[in-house]
């Protein structure tokens, strides 16, 4: 079974510019995260679909952060404009609808924002 | 007061020790209890997760729950260079919602 997939893989921009980020999750989950990693620190959950749909997008900074999830399987992060706060590791996650617990994370991109 | 404490670490130990990682976490609305392993430069990685107090065990790993205490283990046993990982605590919340919430991570190296 095919893993979580994400690209790129690193990603190095200036400050004020725009990013986007790719997932494919593992197939037949209903259910996809994105996650923020800092340095040093656990994931922390930036915003959580089921299918198509928000479940929720408490901690996702709005103002500068977007996602979607087209036809309920891909999904993509955006951050417009960065600053350099935003330099983490971004992770996506999958999960079967029936055990939410039970999260698969793609391998992340490494964002450097200078 | 973080919902989930766990302690950076580094933790370093000789191959074939035993190595226990903990973690403590504050929210009894918590129910399932994962330990994840993260290679540098990886995702991390679902080692096992357990639902009730008590053990677990798989192979070489064992998790351990204390629900009276709010206190998680992870035990290695015969500690390979290649369990050299950060190891993160994570507990699946219930309460205001279906939440994970992760530990900051313990530096583990096994030096061989």
């Amino acid at each position: 079974e095919a893993g979580v997939a994400q690209s790129p893989r690193y990603k190095i921009i200036e400050k004020r510019q725009s990013v986007a980020f790719w997932c494919n999750p593992i197939s037949g989950h209903a259910t996809l995260y994105w996650y923020q990693q800092i340095l040093g620190q656990g994931p922390k959950l930036l915003i959580q679909f089921q299918n198509n749909g928000v479940v929720d997008d408490s901690q996702l900074p709005k103002d500068r952060f977007s996602a979607e999830r087209l036809k309920g399987v891909d999904s993509t992060l955006k951050i417009q404009p960065a600053k350099l706060e935003d330099s983490a590791v971004y992770l996506c996650a999958s999960s079967p609808l029936d055990r939410s617990y039970e999260q698969y994370f793609g391998p992340g991109t490494r964002l450097t924002v200078t | 007061q973080k919902e989930v404490e766990q302690d950076p670490g580094p933790l370093s130990v000789p191959e074939g020790a035993i190595v226990s990682l903990n973690c403590t976490y504050s929210n009894s609305a918590f129910q399932y209890f994962m330990w994840y392993r993260q290679y540098s430069r990886k995702g991390p990685e679902l080692l096992m997760y357990t639902y009730s107090s008590g053990n677990k065990e798989d192979g070489r790993f064992t998790a351990q729950v204390d629900k009276s205490s709010k206190y998680i283990s992870l035990f290695i046993r015969d500690s390979q260079p290649s369990d050299s990982a950060t190891y993160l605590c994570a507990i699946f919340r219930v309460e205001y919602g279906n939440k994970l919430v992760f530990g900051a991570g313990t530096i583990l190296r096994v030096k061989s």
